[in-house]
This record gives structure tokens, C-alpha cells and sequence, in this order.
């Protein structure tokens, strides 16, 4: 398995509270993302990373940022969590994004509930 | 906007069968497909990753090919057993201009009865 650890596993808070969560590689890939998985709506991307300092929105970017201060490490905010961000979050990550080494491998996932 | 849909949403057979799972994907310019596995409460398996340039690829049991123009993959499990029993999801990379995004289907359900 790919060296892809997420903190903390699982999480309940309140409304309007921040949360932060952590995706930590030891692959040293230069691409990291991460998604959310929902009931009916499958995996969605949220943000990504080309390097870093270099990040970028994906679909469903709205309510969160992103930061990556150091390969190993991309964090997650919800600056003032909602009920609609309950949901699964996955970090994954790539190698390349243009060669064959474009494969992405997924942490195991942060369960995420906020009342 | 890419569209990604996998049928069946759910399929149960018996242990031993050979069975077939379809995804399908509506822009055909894509850079590469990958299946995945997840089983329940866990993170997405990769399985097989096909380039666009390929027509299909195999590990062990599973073959996935791919068709590009016709914006179709299969991913085809030879002699099932209960352990193959997860979903299953399929994602497509887009190329250039798209910032190498992932679409994923919404997953079929294996279940693989003993």
C-alpha cells in the first residue's frame, strides 16, 4: 500500500466550528488531492496540489482551503463547519499527471460528522 | 462536463461465475482510466490503470479493456469468489485543459455469494 496516512480517522464537532485534517505521504509525490465521498453523488474533488505552496480549486471547493507547506503534508480547513460537510474525506495521490506513473493511490479515508 | 456512469448499480452472483462490470464515460477525450476497489468503510484499491493509448490491461483475475471512441470500459472478474465482494469504481482522467481532473462513476456493488 501506498505510505498515505489521514488524522484523525474520525471526527465529530459543531456547526460553525473549524476543523482541520491532515493528510501525511511518505511517497514524496509531487501531486496531492483531496475528495469527498457522499451517498449519490460518488467521490468529488475538492482541492488539489501541484507542489508545494501550488494548489488549486476542484468542483466542490466552496467552504474549504487547502495549504501544503511541505511535500509530506496537505491540510484540509472547514473554516466554519456545516451540516452539509458531513461526509467521508479522502487524500490521494499521484506521481506525475502526464506520464505513465499518473496512477493515484487513496489514504484510508477521515469519516467526518458535524451536528 | 465529463459524465461517468457505471451499470449495474448492484449485482449478486454465485461464487465461481465470470462476470462483467461497465463503465461508461461521455467525453471521449480522456487521458487514462483506472478502476478501483473499496471495500466497506475503507479507501479506494487501485486495481488496473489503462492509458489511452491501450486497449486494455491485466492483473491475476481481472482484465479491464477500454474504447475509447466509443467511450466504454469494461472491467471483466474470471471465476469470482466471496473475498471479490466490494464496490467497484471506476474514474477517468481528463487530458489538457481540464487540469488532469478525476471523474469517478457512483461505483457497482459486488456481492459475491459462497
Amino acid at each position: 500500500d501506498a505510505g498515505i496516512t489521514q488524522s484523525p480517522r474520525h471526527k465529530v464537532t459543531e456547526t460553525g466550528t473549524p476543523v482541520t485534517l491532515r493528510c501525511h505521504q511518505t511517497e514524496n509525490h509531487r501531486y496531492m488531492y483531496w475528495y469527498r465521498q457522499d451517498p449519490g453523488h460518488g467521490l468529488r474533488l475538492i482541492h488539489y496540489s501541484y507542489g508545494v505552496k501550488d494548489t488549486d480549486k476542484g468542483e466542490v471547493s466552496d467552504g474549504y482551503s487547502v495549504s501544503r507547506s511541505k511535500t509530506e503534508d496537505f491540510l484540509l480547513t472547514l473554516e466554519s463547519a456545516t451540516s452539509s460537510q458531513t461526509s467521508v474525506y479522502f487524500c490521494a495521490i499521484s506521481e506525475s499527471v502526464t506520464s505513465g506513473l499518473n496512477e493515484q493511490f487513496f489514504g484510508p479515508g477521515t469519516r467526518l460528522t458535524v451536528l | 462536463k465529463q459524465e461517468v456512469t457505471q451499470i449495474p448499480a448492484a449485482l449478486s452472483v454465485p461464487e465461481g461465475e465470470n462476470l462483467v462490470l461497465n463503465c461508461s464515460f461521455t467525453d471521449s477525450a480522456i487521458y487514462n482510466l483506472q478502476w478501483f476497489r473499496q471495500d466497506p468503510g475503507k479507501g479506494l484499491t487501485s486495481l488496473l490503470l489503462i492509458q489511452s493509448s491501450q486497449r486494455e490491461q491485466t492483473s491475476g483475475r481481472l482484465n479491464a479493456s477500454l474504447d475509447k471512441s466509443s467511450g466504454r470500459s469494461t472491467l471483466y472478474i474470471a471465476a469470482s469468489q466471496p473475498g471479490d465482494s466490494a464496490t467497484y469504481l471506476c474514474a477517468v482522467k481528463a487530458g489538457k485543459g481540464s487540469n488532469y481532473k478525476l471523474t469517478f462513476g457512483k461505483g457497482t456493488l459486488l456481492t459475491v455469494n459462497p
